[in-house]
């Protein structure tokens, strides 16, 4: 099974800050790798898809890139409201494995 | 308003037997394949199983392989977690949610239902 490796597990940053959380794929996966955000005690919701489509409603401070092995989620300025897990998928087959998730807090 | 409405959680007792539900509204439930995802305690998100739309396909963890069992009713717009011989391990919250094709493979989790909590312990 592909196991998918998050990176940091955890960052403090102030806000205004550019932030970056990286996956990785354990086998290539194309494009098929989507991020969740989950606030503290809330529901996840999908934040990107398709390595790199914003979800409709989501900030364009969110951006997301990469394929194959290796996924980028940037925050382009850290705002209160985005201290959260961040969470990467991959859809390609099952199991359809999350990572181990980024909480990101404010610093 | 796409809505998933999870309930069937509970205290239950080591080797007993639970059935989740999760109720679908707002869209066509039937084009669309499902999954359920649990979040142990403060852990991460572990996706569990997952079932075509049309219902006759269906995926599972490892870790549960065996004991759990996946289905819908797609006349109620219904998801099901029947889970059998539970252990203190399957204590979490667990989410259904959506995927964004009919088949759970290359489709995302797109909309993600409130969650049920399950808690095994004697």
């Amino acid at each position: 099974d592909i196991q998918m490796t998050q990176s940091p597990s955890s960052l403090s940053a102030s806000v205004g800050d550019r932030v970056t959380i990286t996956c990785r794929a354990s086998q290539g996966i194309g494009n098929y790798l989507a991020w969740h955000q989950q606030k503290p005690g809330k529901v996840p919701k999908l934040l990107i898809y398709a390595a790199s489509t914003l979800q409709s409603g989501v900030p364009s401070r969110f951006s997301g890139s990469g394929s194959g092995t290796d996924f980028i989620l940037t925050i382009s300025s850290l705002q209160p409201e985005d201290v959260a897990t961040y969470y990467c998928q991959k859809y390609n087959s099952a199991p359809l494995a999350f990572g181990g998730g980024t909480k990101v807090e404010i610093k | 308003e796409v809505r998933l409405l999870g309930s069937g959680g509970g205290l239950v007792q080591p080797g007993e037997s639970l059935r989740l539900s999760c109720a679908a509204s707002g869209f066509t439930f039937n084009n669309y394949a499902m999954s359920w995802v649990r979040q142990a305690p403060g852990k991460g998100l572990e996706w569990v199983s997952a079932i075509i739309g049309g219902g006759g396909n269906t995926n599972y963890a490892d870790s549960v392989k065996g004991r759990f069992t996946i289905s819908r009713d797609n006349s109620k717009g219904t998801l099901y977690l029947q889970i059998n011989s539970l252990r203190a391990e399957d204590t979490a919250v667990y989410y259904c949610a959506k995927h964004s094709g009919t088949y759970y493979m290359y489709s995302v989790l797109d909309v993600w239902g409130q969650g049920t909590t399950v808690t095994v312990s004697s």
